[in-house]
């Protein structure tokens, strides 16, 4: 157990469909994170937020949005996904956002578009 | 963020010590050696991390060369709950802004009975 709660779990969608990753974490930090891990790549880093303020967009399209209405919840919302968007997605939380070299990750939702 | 190379995989029995190595020869002074490892379905899991002495906790130690040019992570009696894939990360220190963790492909690890 991290701290960090991601749901659901498993998510599976078509293109047309809107639905939304939900994190939580429950360690007081101020900075959360959304990751990205397709099968056999990197993690690749979406986006950041401090303080509830995004200060980092990877250049990640504008089909994922991102919303943080507090310090302690994150949700990722997807809408006309594409099939290339299957991945892991998984959400962090740090003390500090300059920091962050001591991430909790939660243990993702693995997300399928068909 | 300097780069790390790791090997692609390392095998190990169980009960013996695996050391995983890790070069970072373009590391700069200010920059921090980090360990992370991922179970198979999980998110990654800090382990350690250390700027030039070495340093040990309760699930690794990590032994960094004299010239900063490279790493080591030792764990000193490997389980089958120890095979992931490890990550070696070097990132600049909490000063500076912006710092985030870029993870590379890692080295898996396979502990075998």
């Amino acid at each position: 157990e991290t701290g960090v709660t991601q749901t659901p779990r498993h998510l599976v969608m078509g293109m047309t469909n809107k639905k939304s990753l939900k994190c939580e974490q429950h360690l007081g930090h101020n900075a959360m994170y959304w990751y990205k891990q397709s099968a056999k790549k990197p993690l690749e880093l979406m986006f950041v937020y401090s303080l509830e303020e995004r200060v980092e967009n990877n250049s990640v399209p504008s089909r994922f949005s991102p919303e943080c209405p507090n310090s302690s919840h994150l949700f990722l919302h997807l809408h006309t996904l594409q099939p290339e968007d299957s991945a892991l997605y998984l959400c962090a939380s740090s003390q500090d956002s300059r920091g962050g070299e001591k991430l909790f990750f939660g243990s993702g939702t693995q997300l399928s578009v068909l | 963020d300097a780069k790390t190379t790791q090997p692609t995989s390392m095998d190990c029995a169980e009960g013996r010590a695996a050391n995983l190595p890790c070069n970072h020869s373009t590391i700069s002074g200010n920059e921090y050696v980090y360990w992370y490892r991922q179970i198979h379905s999980q998110g990654p899991q800090y382990i350690i991390h250390g700027l030039k002495n070495n340093e040990t906790n309760e699930m690794a130690s990590l032994i960094i060369t004299e010239d900063r040019k490279s790493s080591t992570l030792i764990l000193p009696h490997a389980t089958l709950r120890d095979t992931a894939v490890y990550y070696c990360i070097v990132r600049v220190d909490r000063g500076s802004t912006l710092g985030r963790l870029y993870f590379g492909r890692g080295t898996q690890l396979t502990v075998w009975p």
